[in-house]
């Protein structure tokens, strides 16, 4: 069945402090996709990534980058120089099109504070 | 951009009430979910609903739910009788197919409904 396990319930740094949200999944299916959402205190969901099972490319978008590792079924995502407006709530998704609905299965949410 | 929407914002009803929740979704968008979070909690799965019916229901969703798209822009969640542990962030969502290289699901900013 399809799972996806954010260890870390909450996460403090200082500012410009490096910060790693870890990611792991477990699917069936060869075929799938990886999305991380911030949620910020007011509530909204923003989509930061899609990651498709078949490239395993690591990308970077100005101070985020995504680790993302097929053998260990993870989808780590990096914060490089952490500000204040950082702090969030941040989830980790999976989405298997077997399921024939591209329902999203959520992790339970890191929440990162950064600390001036 | 184009944008879910939905509304109300914050809904206040009594245990017992029927309440609608009303979201506009993307205009070229075939693919309709709702999601439900509860305070402090992960991001929840409720139904999805492609071609007018639903296409998969999470055990969350009973009989008290009913979903509709009533014209070719709305798309409602009913909850029949409303009851204190329905309090909750509801997302719509939204996507143009369900798993392809450029899938991504887009979300409305949510309704917070509150059962008293």
């Amino acid at each position: 069945a399809q799972k996806v396990t954010q260890a870390q319930t909450e996460i403090s740094v200082v500012e410009k402090e490096d910060v790693t949200l870890d990611c792991v999944y477990e699917t069936r299916d060869t075929t799938y996709y990886l999305f991380w959402y911030k949620q910020p205190p007011s509530g909204e969901l923003v989509f930061l990534i899609r990651r498709n099972s078949f490239d395993e490319q690591n990308e970077i978008s100005g101070r985020y980058s995504w680790n993302f590792q097929k053998s260990t079924s993870s989808f780590n995502f990096t914060i490089t120089a952490s500000q204040v407006v950082d702090s969030a709530v941040y989830f980790c998704a999976l989405s298997e099109p077997s399921s024939n609905t591209g329902k999203l299965i959520f992790g339970q949410g890191t929440t990162l504070q950064v600390k001036p | 951009e184009p944008e879910v929407t939905q509304t109300p914002s914050h809904q206040v009803t009594q245990m017992g009430q029927e309440v609608i929740l009303r979201c506009v979704p993307i205009s070229n968008h075939l693919y309709f979910y709702w999601y439900r979070q509860i305070l402090g909690q992960k991001v929840e799965f409720l139904v999805s609903f492609y071609n007018n019916e639903i296409s998969e229901k999470s055990e969350i969703f009973d009989d008290q739910f009913s979903v509709e798209r009533p014209d070719g822009s709305n798309f409602t969640l009913k909850i029949r009788s409303t009851k204190l542990e329905d309090s909750a962030m509801y997302f719509c969502a939204s996507s143009r197919d369900r798993g392809s290289s450029n899938y991504e699901q887009y979300f409305g900013p949510g309704t917070r409904l509150t059962v008293t």
